[in-house]
C-alpha cells in the first residue's frame, strides 16, 4: 500500500520568504499523480499544484513550484513570497493510475504553515 | 470553473435523526466522492461514484447511505449518527478517466458541510 509522510507537522515563516514543506512517499509503482492541496482556517480544500510522475520537468504554479525527485521518492513544495493567505494547512496526496476506474488519493497527515507579518 | 457545492454548511442532529447532505458539480465530472475529516486530520475516503454507480464503499457503517441521483449530483443520508460521527463533511469530485484512459483525476473538493450529533 502507497504511504504518504510529512515529516514537519507545524511551520511558520515570515511574510515575503521562502518556505519548502517536506513529503516523502512509498509506492511500487511506476506511474502515479501527486498534489499538494491547501485548506485554509475557512476549511475549503484548494488543489496548489499536480505532479505527473512520468514528467521530469518539475510542477511550477505562480509562487508555488515543487522539486519532484522520483528516485528518492520526494515531493517538496516550495513557497516564494509567502503571503499572509499563505497560511493554511497543507496536504500532500498521491494517486496511483490503475488501470481505468477512479482513483483513491493517499493523503499524509499535513503541515500547518503559518505566514507570520 | 472548478466549483463543488455543499449544502448545508452547517448541520446540527440528534442521534434519532434522518438527514441529508448534498452535493453538486457542473463540471461534467464523472466521478463523486465523499470524503469524512476530524479536525487537524487529512481528510478519509467514505464513498465514491462513477459513472452514477457506487465504486468503492470504504466499510463505512450503513448509518451513512450515498446516493447519486444523476451526474451532476451526490447525496449522502444520515440516520442514527453517533456522536463521533462529527465531522467535516466534504464532497469531491474529478473528471474519470474515459475508455482510452484520458483524463486528470485531479480531484477538486467544495466547502464541506460541518456536522454536529448531539
Amino acid at each position: 500500500a502507497q504511504t504518504v509522510t510529512q515529516s514537519q507537522p507545524e511551520m511558520s515563516v515570515q511574510e515575503a520568504e521562502t518556505v519548502t514543506l517536506s513529503c516523502t512517499y512509498d509506492t511500487s509503482e511506476s506511474n502515479y499523480y501527486l498534489f499538494w492541496y491547501k485548506q485554509p482556517p475557512s476549511r475549503q480544500m484548494i488543489l496548489v499544484i499536480r505532479q505527473e510522475a512520468y514528467k521530469q520537468q518539475n510542477a511550477t504554479e505562480n509562487r508555488f513550484s515543487v522539486n519532484f525527485q522520483k528516485a528518492a521518492k520526494s515531493f517538496s513544495l516550495k513557497i516564494s513570497d509567502s503571503q499572509l493567505g499563505d497560511t493554511a494547512m497543507y496536504f500532500c496526496a498521491f494517486m496511483s493510475t490503475g488501470q481505468g476506474g477512479s482513483e483513491k488519493l493517499v493523503f499524509g497527515k499535513g503541515t500547518k504553515l503559518t505566514v507570520n507579518p | 470553473d472548478t466549483e463543488v457545492t455543499q449544502t448545508p454548511k452547517h448541520l446540527v442532529m440528534g442521534m434519532t435523526n434522518k438527514k441529508s447532505l448534498k452535493c453538486e458539480q457542473h463540471m461534467g465530472h464523472r466521478a463523486m466522492y465523499w470524503y469524512k475529516q476530524k479536525a487537524k486530520k487529512p481528510p478519509e475516503l467514505m464513498f465514491v461514484y462513477s459513472y452514477e454507480k457506487l465504486s468503492i464503499n470504504e466499510s463505512v457503517p450503513s448509518r451513512f447511505s450515498p446516493e447519486c441521483p444523476n451526474s451532476s449530483l451526490l447525496n449522502l443520508h444520515l440516520h442514527a449518527l453517533q456522536p463521533e460521527d462529527s465531522a467535516l463533511y466534504l464532497c469531491a469530485s474529478s473528471q474519470d478517466r474515459d475508455l482510452a484512459g484520458r483524463g486528470t483525476d485531479t480531484q477538486y473538493f467544495g466547502p464541506g458541510t460541518r456536522l454536529t450529533v448531539l
